[in-house]
């Protein structure tokens, strides 16, 4: 199975700054197939971005994906008091779905 | 729209089966893959299994020889089975539904239900 190591494992940044949040496939994943959530305390994963660029339905730009192969990013351009959150990345390439073991966004 | 809802019991003896059901609205289940996805609580996401609404199913390895997962298109509603359970399988179970066309995007989901082994 593909194994997807996040870092860092806690990003302590401030409303307004710029979040970089990485996600290493221990092969390489079709971008088409990798995804991104955010969780937040007591709730389900929400859908951010899929095919590792696409932007999911109501999702602020600021919200961006790239990457490609084995090395993809999430940024928050500038972070917002909502944003802090838990995020995974994901994916559904060759089965069975997995998902990263998550990064943890808090406030400085 | 389209919701979620999980329902079974909260708490499962160890060695017994835990038994979920996914009652779904706001779209037909017969489209799409469904599936069951959970967390231990304070823990990472982890992929149980998925049932296309023709009855095929795809299962995580690790989990493989103690899952079933079913569909009752009839009353747009999918199940989870899992037997010979242990403290470990505690977790928050979520129902989901990926976007059209692919089998792991999900952008439905359960609000979850905890379920807790112990004796």
């Amino acid at each position: 199975e593909i194994v997807l190591t996040q870092s860092p494992g806690t990003l302590s940044l401030s409303p307004g700054e710029r979040a970089t949040l990485s996600c290493r496939a221990s092969q390489s994943v079709s971008s088409s197939y990798l995804t991104w959530y955010q969780q937040k305390p007591g709730q389900a994963p929400r859908l951010l971005i899929y095919g590792a660029s696409n932007r999911a339905t109501g999702i602020p730009d600021r919200f961006s994906g790239s990457g490609s192969g084995t090395d993809f990013t999430l940024t928050i351009s500038r972070l917002e008091p909502e944003d802090f959150a838990v995020y995974y990345c994901q994916q559904y390439g060759p089965s069975p779905i997995t998902f990263g073991q998550g990064t943890r966004l808090e406030i400085k | 729209q389209v919701q979620l809802q999980e329902s079974g019991p909260g708490l499962v003896k160890p060695s017994e089966t835990l038994s979920l059901t996914c009652t779904v609205s706001g779209t037909s289940i017969s489209t799409y893959y469904w599936s069951w996805i959970r967390q231990p609580p304070g823990k990472g996401l982890e992929w149980i299994g998925y049932i296309y609404y023709s009855g095929s199913t795809n299962y995580n390895p690790s989990l493989k020889s103690r899952v079933t997962i079913s569909v009752d298109t009839s009353k747009n509603q999918f199940s989870l089975n899992l037997t010979s359970v242990t403290a470990a399988d505690t977790a928050v179970y979520y129902c989901a539904r990926p976007r059209g066309g692919s089998s792991g995007q999900f952008d439905y989901w359960g609000q979850g239900t905890l379920v807790t082994v112990s004796s």
